[in-house]
């Protein structure tokens, strides 16, 4: 099976701007997770998806959102750019088998500076 | 806020010793993850042990689960040059009872393993 891909891999992006990342899960799971990973907070959840729905959000401004879609891809967007959003951003896909947190398996991450 | 702790934060040794690292949590768990992270890359999935298990091993992995200590040890057996990299641990819940889709990591350990 193909894993997790995260398009685009790096992006360069100016204060006020906005951007969309996306995120591909492994086939067959329906379970999509955001983290968002600096040196200064480490690996920060930002919210999850489960058949397009958001049932967990992480401790973020408004300015992140995120949506899933019917095949189960993810995307999250981050508006008005600020210099502390850069960060590298990993998605992960679980199969969510049960009420716990399954294995989680991440993608490569997007690498996002803000100038 | 960072539900595990590891210790030790950075880990320097030779080709073939061992490596052993902790980490510390503090709510109840239903599962406690290990993952490894290359040089700014994805997290590679590692192992998964559950409340109930005590002991874990996969190839040079050993994990094991201190429930009533709330505290964790991965050890890495026989080190190679190609298991540099940071290393954390993921808890599956936090207080409040079970988070959909969110893991909780800590700072994670360096390990450098010098040839």
């Amino acid at each position: 099976k193909a894993g997790v891909t995260q398009t685009p891999r790096y992006l360069i992006k100016t204060r006020g701007q906005q951007v969309t990342l996306s995120c591909s899960p492994i086939s067959g799971h329906r379970s999509v997770s955001w983290y968002q990973q600096t040196p200064g907070q480490g690996l920060q959840f930002l919210f999850e998806y489960f058949s397009e729905t958001q049932r967990n959000k992480g401790n973020f401004p408004g300015r992140f959102s995120g949506r899933q879609f019917s095949n189960s891809r993810s995307e999250m967007n981050v508006s008005t750019l600020e210099l502390g959003d850069s960060a590298l951003y990993l998605c992960a896909s679980s199969l969510l088998l049960g009420f716990s947190v399954d294995t989680q398996y991440f993608g490569p991450g997007t690498r996002l500076t803000v100038l | 806020s960072q539900q595990g702790e590891e210790d030790p934060q950075a880990l320097s040794i030779q080709e073939g010793e061992n490596a052993t690292m902790n980490c510390s949590y503090k709510t109840s768990i239903n599962n406690l993850q290990w993952y490894r992270q290359n040089s700014g890359r994805g997290l590679v999935h590692l192992i998964l042990i559950r409340s109930n298990e005590r002991e874990k091993h996969s190839g040079r992995l050993r994990v094991t689960l201190d429930t009533s200590k709330k505290s964790s040890s991965l050890l890495i057996t026989a080190s190679r040059a190609a298991d540099t990299a940071s290393y954390f641990c993921a808890t599956d819940r936090e207080a409040g009872g079970t988070s959909y889709g969110k893991l909780t990591f800590g700072q994670g350990t360096i390990l450098t393993v010098h040839p």
